[in-house]
This record gives structure tokens, sequence and C-alpha cells, in this order.
């Protein structure tokens, strides 16, 4: 059982916008940035969103990340067929001295 | 460009010990981090450890500690995952990936190695 929870599943038609929320707490999203990985099917993860809510070169602008409080969450708008992927959000955790990851959503593009 | 390139598939039986590694280029080694995540089929990811390139400095997650080794060779800049006695539920895949931000957050992922126990 993870200790960043994520919703197992979401969908989409294309062109519309879809929400991935991560919940954690106190010593882990609420004291660290978050973290957002996708993993397209049969590849290594790779980073989406690092700190929050900043883009590495080369993702495109509808994917954006935000954090609040002890919950943070991933927005993919304009949805496209080869965003279908599991999503990972990622954080540190003080207390355990520790690398988090939520369990992951699957997103499917109908 | 950084890239981190692990060592091919594996298949052993249970009680074997293994070595996998995980080579990295394009950047400053020692300056980094590096840790190893299992995935096990159809699962998600979870975090097993890491090393301090600079110094070999290692933590582990309680799930991973005493049953895995996390090292490195800094002159080859290549870091190891092994394990003395493998079991069939080490059945997974491993990535290795760098981590930055003082060793807590991953920017760059190897592409993998799959490893197969079976008797």
């Amino acid at each position: 059982q993870s200790v960043l929870t994520q919703p197992p599943s979401t969908s989409g038609t294309p062109g519309q916008r879809v929400t991935i929320s991560c919940s954690g707490g106190r010593f882990d999203i609420g004291s660290n940035y978050v973290y957002w990985y996708q993993q397209l099917p049969g590849t290594a993860p790779k980073l989406l969103i690092y700190r929050n809510n900043q883009r590495p070169s080369g993702v495109p602008d509808r994917f954006s990340g935000s954090k609040s409080g002890t919950s943070a969450s991933l927005a993919i708008s304009g949805l496209r067929s080869e965003d279908e992927a599991d999503y990972y959000c990622s954080t540190w955790d003080d207390s355990l001295s520790a690398v988090l990851f939520g369990g992951g959503t699957k997103l499917t593009v109908l | 460009e950084v890239q981190l390139v692990q060592s091919g598939a594996e298949v052993k039986k249970p009680g074997e010990s293994l070595r996998i590694s995980c080579k990295g280029s394009g950047y400053s080694f020692t300056n980094y981090w590096i840790t190893w995540v299992r995935q096990m089929p159809g699962k998600g990811l979870e975090w097993m450890g890491r090393i301090d390139l600079s110094d070999s400095y290692t933590n582990y997650s309680p799930s991973f500690q005493g049953h895995v080794t996390i090292s490195a060779d800094r002159s080859i800049s290549t870091a190891y995952l092994q394990w003395s006695s493998l079991q069939a539920s080490d059945a997974a895949m491993y990535y290795c990936a760098r981590l930055w931000a003082g060793g807590t957050a991953i920017d760059y992922w190897g592409q993998g190695t799959l490893v197969t126990v079976s008797s």
C-alpha cells in the first residue's frame, strides 16, 4: 500500500482535460516538492513535472502540476491518444528519509 | 546528454546470487546519487534505496533493507544492485535512476533490467 494516494484509473476523450490527484501527509508532500512521472506502456518512467509545477524541456505545456498543502495534482489538457500511460506522483519523506511514490494512475484515452 | 544504461535481462534460479549494473554518462557521476526502483509485473513503482556517489553512503527502504545491497564503482561511473540469495518474489523489472535535489528526487531513469527467478 503506497503512502501517497492516487486514483487507480481515470479516462477521457481526445481534447478533454483530465486531472490526477495525489494525497500525502505533513512530512512528505506537506514539506517537499512533488514530482510526476509518465510511464508509457513497456517503457521506463520519464520525468513529466518537477518541483510541483515545472516542466522539463520537451514536455508539452498541455501538462501542468500544482500543489496545495498535503495534496498535489497533475492536469492534462487537450488530451491525445499518446497520453495513454501510467502516471506516478513522487516526493521525499523527511521522517523516513525515503523517496515515496503514489500507487500510479492508469490514464485511458477513449 | 545524460544516460543511464543498465545491464541486460537475467534469468536465475532461487538461491542464486545476482548483481545488475547501471552505468552513468553525460554528467559528473560523483555529483549525484543513484537510486534503484522495483516494478513487479503489472504493479507500481517501489523505492528500494539510494547511494551517494560522492562518498558511497547508502540508505534503504525498510522493505528492502538486508535483502539487497547497493554499491558503486566511481572509477567506471557504475552503480550496482545485488542479491546474495534470490527468491522467486524478486522477479521484477528494476530501474536505476539519478537523484538530484540533494538526493531526494529522480530526474533521469535507466531503461530497466528484467530479472526472472524460476526453478
